[in-house]
């Protein structure tokens, strides 16, 4: 059964600083990866989303990247800003499936 | 754009009542999820469906039951309320690739 973890679990960094969020999978068969954000008591916001074949995507100040051999995804945010404070999620989808398979989330605080 | 709207943002019953959770997409989407977000652990998938009439069971259906009888709507029923099902709901559906996500409705139980 696929499981999907999410290192750290929280992230508290200065305003303008890059950081990048983990995310590992125990099954290779995948058919894509999904990465969301979540504001408190809010749905979810598809931010990227890569497919097998690809090894990254981008939009803006977000670069999302997959190494399916050995399952792993990051997500790089450049020049963080207050306002990218919330919770982010990993999602896997399984071959042949379109269930997803969610992480626990990395919560982050960007401080000013 | 894409929107997956869900009937109440926030819901309070009480213990044994019969609730409904609505979801409803605008863009003819065949499959539709629904799962529960707990501190945590994360979300589950409680079911879905692939079509009109058709459901299957996720991780976690036990105390739950769904309908879908137009393609545009999916509604999660809690047959008999119980505390445990307090949660975060969220409703979801597929286009192609990417899943769509609604706000959720916040249902706590008393």
């Amino acid at each position: 059964k696929q499981e999907v973890t999410q290192i750290p679990a929280a992230l508290s960094v200065p305003e303008g600083e890059n950081l990048v969020l983990n995310c590992s999978f125990t099954d290779s068969a995948i058919y894509n990866l999904q990465w969301f954000r979540q504001d408190p008591g809010k749905g979810l916001t598809s931010l990227l989303l890569i497919q097998s074949s690809q090894r990254e995507q981008t939009s803006g100040r977000l670069n999302a990247s997959l190494d399916k051999s050995s399952g792993r995804s990051t997500l790089y945010i450049a020049a963080s800003q207050p306002g990218d404070s919330a919770t982010y999620l990993c999602a896997v989808r399984g071959a042949g499936s379109y269930q997803l398979t969610f992480g626990k989330g990395t919560k982050l605080s960007v401080i000013p | 754009d894409v929107k997956v709207t869900q009937s109440s943002r926030y819901l309070v019953k009480r213990t044994g009542e019969k609730v409904f959770l609505e979801c409803v997409q605008d863009m003819d989407h065949e499959n539709m999820f629904w799962y529960r977000q707990d501190p945590g652990l994360g979300l589950r998938l409680i079911y879905f469906s692939y079509d009109v009439k058709m459901k299957e069971k996720g991780d976690i259906p036990e105390g739950y039951s769904v309908s879908r009888e137009k393609k545009e709507r999916f509604s999660l029923i809690l047959e008999s309320a119980s505390t445990n099902q307090t949660s975060m709901y969220l409703c979801a559906s597929v286009s192609g690739t990417m899943q769509y996500f609604g706000p959720g409705t916040r249902l706590t139980v008393l």
